[in-house]
Parts: C-alpha cells; sequence; structure tokens
C-alpha cells in the first residue's frame, strides 16, 4: 500500500507557464515533506521541503502548499523552463530524521 | 566532497548469480539508505542504517536480499540468487541529523537480470 501518491505519472506544460505536480499522503503521522528532482541516469536531488506547521514554502521559482486536512502538497514552478524538465517525486518522513517514504514520481516536461 | 558513490554503475547478469552492489556515503554522514526504483513502485525504502547499525530492514523483499555496513565509509547490498523481477535501479543515498536538504543520493546502480 501506498503510502505517498502521487497520481499523475507525467504532465506537459508549456515554457514559461506554471506547472503544478500534485501529492496525497495517507498517514496522518507525516510532519515532514519534500520535493526531490530526478534527471534521467543521476539520482534524486532534494529541490524543496516543508514542515506541517507551516502551509507554504517558496524558494525562488518553486513553491510547495501542504493543506493538511486534506493530507494533501503540491509543487508550484513558475515560470516553468526547459531545463525544469524531469522526473518529480514527493517524499514524507514522521520527523525531519526519520526515514522518507516516496512517491512513485511525475514525469514533467516543459516544452518550447 | 565527491557525494555518494555506488558501483557498479550498470549490471547485467544472468538469473541465478549472485549480485553484489555498493556504496560509499558522505563522509560524517551517520544515516545509510539503500532504495530501488521501478516504475510500479517508485522510490522503494528496503533497508537503512544509523552509525552501521541496521534500523529498519522491512522493505527488504525477500531472504535473496541482503545489506552490510561493516564500517561508516562503506555499505553493500547483496542479492543471491537474483531473478528477472529484481531487474530495477538500485540507490544509496546518506544523511545525518544536521542535513537540511534531506538525503544525498547517489547515482545508482541499473541491474538488469536476464
Amino acid at each position: 500500500d501506498q503510502q505517498v501518491k502521487q497520481n499523475s505519472p507525467s504532465l506537459s506544460v508549456q515554457e514559461g507557464r506554471i506547472s503544478i505536480l500534485n501529492c496525497d499522503y495517507t498517514n496522518s503521522m507525516f510532519d515532514y515533506f519534500l520535493w526531490y528532482k530526478k534527471y534521467p541516469a543521476e539520482g534524486p536531488t532534494f529541490l524543496i521541503s516543508i514542515s506541517s506547521i507551516k502551509d507554504k514554502n517558496e524558494d525562488g521559482r518553486f513553491t510547495v502548499f501542504l493543506n493538511k486536512s486534506a493530507k494533501h502538497l503540491s509543487l508550484h514552478i513558475v515560470p516553468s523552463q526547459p531545463g525544469d524538465s524531469a522526473v518529480y517525486f514527493c517524499a514524507a518522513s514522521g520527523s525531519s530524521t526519520d526515514k522518507l517514504i516516496f512517491g512513485t514520481g511525475t514525469r514533467l516536461q516543459v516544452f518550447p | 566532497d565527491a557525494g555518494v558513490i555506488q558501483s557498479p554503475r550498470h549490471e547485467v547478469t544472468e538469473m541465478g548469480q549472485e549480485v553484489t552492489l555498493r556504496c560509499k556515503p558522505i563522509s560524517g554522514h551517520d544515516y545509510l539508505f539503500w532504495y530501488r526504483q521501478t516504475m510500479m513502485r517508485g522510490l522503494e525504502l528496503l533497508i537503512y542504517f544509523n552509525n552501521n547499525v541496521p534500523i529498519d530492514d522491512s522493505g527488504m523483499p525477500e531472504d535473496r536480499f541482503s545489506a552490510k555496513m561493516p564500517n561508516a565509509s562503506f555499505s553493500t547490498l547483496k542479492i543471491q540468487p537474483s531473478e528477472p523481477r529484481d531487474s530495477a535501479v538500485y540507490f544509496c543515498a546518506s544523511s545525518s541529523v544536521s542535513s537540511t536538504g534531506g538525503y544525498t543520493f547517489g547515482s545508482g546502480t541499473r541491474l538488469t537480470v536476464v
């Protein structure tokens, strides 16, 4: 059973527009959430995180939103760039030092 | 720092053979994780260590899989005997309590069992 779910396996967005990647989780004990980005033939790299005491965290073009009541988080990329084309993984844990549970990933393609 | 180093990058083996994947974590990191990536299940946690001690191996699929961490700078994941369904990309990652950016992953080992 997947505790962290990314229901959209792929997303295609035009350059300059907003990309919205979604993630749902089932474990109410999760209180730390992260997004990772993965290029082909490379390992995932950390992108942005949020703890449960916040509902929004922003870092440049990347913003993560957390809706605890809905057990849902999303990653917004504005504006999207071709270099953002990658697989994005959502991850969750019970704390910042607990093991991370990952979703299945969403492949984002940003086209010119 | 060279980051997390995994070897080999690619491994092709015949069903029934033993496979050993290797990982060197970042110096000073006291947590080490082994993940497996598949299309259906995404990144699955297989096992993790803290200070070289296995903490949680509940993700290890079956007895054919074993992992060791004999010292702070080296870990192995072994599959014996290997089966075609073990074909996947295996990632090693390391972190420390003070890590603010989550885990640092290696580049992975792509395993193909034919």
